[in-house]
């Protein structure tokens, strides 16, 4: 099936602008997940929900980020007034459950995001 | 605050070698994780590790997790050119039986296999 899937794969945006990164989760996972990664380093975790609300955004590094997932599905990662310093690959990642069990989760292809 | 360090950072190894990768962890947690990362992809799950003691093995790569020394190791075995990528373990914060999903990953180990 249908791994997860995030758009664009590459984005170029110059500083001060906005942007939105699109997550299109595995079919049928509950759960959703936000990850950073800069260059050499591991991912760092932004956000997470379980269906449509964010059970933890204690990642996220300022109010200039904001993430929503309005029908539990599909999520955007939204980024205001960009700077040089938010140039990283941003990863999403699924789940089946989280809170119970083994919730192992499945990462999507990232976006490159590359602030000017 | 968890902290999650892995050694070593870089691993350069002869193929048919064998090698250990260690990962520790700060606070409590029973739920591991082992990724796997090829130069610009995604991550690959490799192993999920769920209690003290959980040995997990696929081909050349076997995994364990020791909670008490919140320790977990990735074993390679007769190391082959296409293990070569980067390794990545994460903790979940979660303990106690249920999983939190919020995953500390460490900084990686990138390891090199060579004729």
């Amino acid at each position: 099936g249908a791994g997860v899937s995030q758009t664009p794969s590459n984005k170029v945006t110059e500083k001060g602008k906005y942007v939105e990164l699109r997550c299109d989760p595995i079919s049928g996972h509950t759960a959703l997940y936000w990850y950073r990664q800069s260059l050499g380093q591991g991912p760092e975790f932004l956000i997470y929900f379980q269906g449509t609300g964010a059970a933890d955004d204690s990642g996220l590094p300022n109010d200039r980020f904001f993430a929503v997932r309005p029908e539990g599905s599909v999520s955007t990662l939204k980024i205001q007034r960009t700077e040089r310093g938010d140039s990283a690959v941003y990863l999403c990642a699924s789940s089946l459950i989280a809170r119970a069990g083994a919730a192992e989760q499945y990462f999507g292809p990232g976006t490159r995001l590359t602030v000017t | 605050e968890l902290k999650v360090e892995q050694n070593p950072l870089f691993l350069s190894m002869q193929e048919g070698k064998n090698y250990t990768i260690y990962c520790n962890y700060s606070t409590t947690s029973d739920r591991l994780y082992w990724y796997r990362q090829d130069p610009g992809k995604s991550l690959e799950s490799l192993f999920v590790l769920l209690s003290n003691g959980a040995v997990k093995q696929e081909g050349r790569l076997m995994a364990s997790l020791d909670t008490k020394a919140r320790l977990s190791t990735l074993h390679i075995t007769a190391a082959v050119h296409d293990l070569s990528a980067t390794y990545f373990c994460a903790v979940d914060s979660g303990a106690g039986g249920t999983s939190y999903g919020k995953l500390t990953f460490g900084q990686g180990t990138i390891l090199t296999v060579h004729p």
